[in-house]
């Protein structure tokens, strides 16, 4: 199974309202990353949160990491349909003497309706 | 500006006729990776590499190759396609420090059918 896994795996929410989504993971981690991705495009990177950081906020955006249950979860407020899209967590780890992998979870779908 | 650029955006091909989707940064990124995605399966990575001569295999590597030996390019070659590798390919490029890989810069993407 994948390192990080996101939950729900869709959502759907009217304009305004808040959209919260978690993810998982299995072994320590550098950091983890939240991405978004419009259907079809390549994806686009929003916030990177340090394995010794518990919060940070970019815009609507605020993002929690929980290192005791590895877990991590992203806040959109305020919503808007232009936030429709997939979200995907990222999560960094150290494989070997000089090596890390980033890899990703299977995303959220989140669907704002107007 | 600062990209990630793959080539081809689209491609039809045949069982067994090779092909190389090239994928080339500007940023003078350390770290470069090659996702394939398709439909319930999210992202999944397909090689990486931490720098030039450097190249790992990721979770589904089957059936590819790559090579780095310049710190731009990462071309992504399937020696001999098959219908199961029918996908959109991301190429992908970060700052690595070794300890830690930073944010990921993604190409448009290249859909990919093998008939």
């Amino acid at each position: 199974s994948q390192q990080g896994e996101e939950d729900p795996q869709a959502l759907s929410i009217q304009e305004g309202e808040n959209a919260t989504m978690n993810c998982s993971y299995k072994t320590s981690i550098n950091n983890l990353q939240w991405y978004r991705q419009n259907s079809g495009r390549g994806l686009v990177h929003l916030i990177l949160i340090r394995s010794n950081e518990r919060e940070k906020h970019s815009g609507r955006l605020r993002v929690t990491l929980d290192t005791s249950k590895k877990s991590s979860s992203l806040l959109i407020t305020a919503s808007r349909a232009a936030d429709t899209a997939s979200y995907f967590c990222a999560t960094d780890r150290k494989i070997k003497a000089a090596g890390n992998k980033l890899t990703f979870g299977g995303g959220t779908r989140v669907l704002v309706k107007p | 500006e600062a990209q990630v650029t793959q080539n081809p955006r689209y491609l039809i091909t045949v069982t067994g006729k090779k092909l190389t989707v090239t994928c080339s940064q500007n940023m003078n990124h350390e770290y470069m990776s090659w996702y394939r995605q398709d439909p319930g399966l999210g992202l999944r990575q397909i090689y990486y590499s931490m720098n030039v001569e450097v190249t790992d295999k990721g979770d589904v590597p089957e059936g590819y190759k790559v090579s780095r030996k310049e710190k731009r390019n990462f071309p992504l070659i399937l020696e001999s396609p098959s219908p199961n590798q029918t996908s959109l390919y991301f190429c992908a490029s970060a700052f690595s420090s070794g300890t830690s890989t930073g944010e990921l810069f993604f190409g448009e993407g290249s859909r990919l059918t093998v008939l």
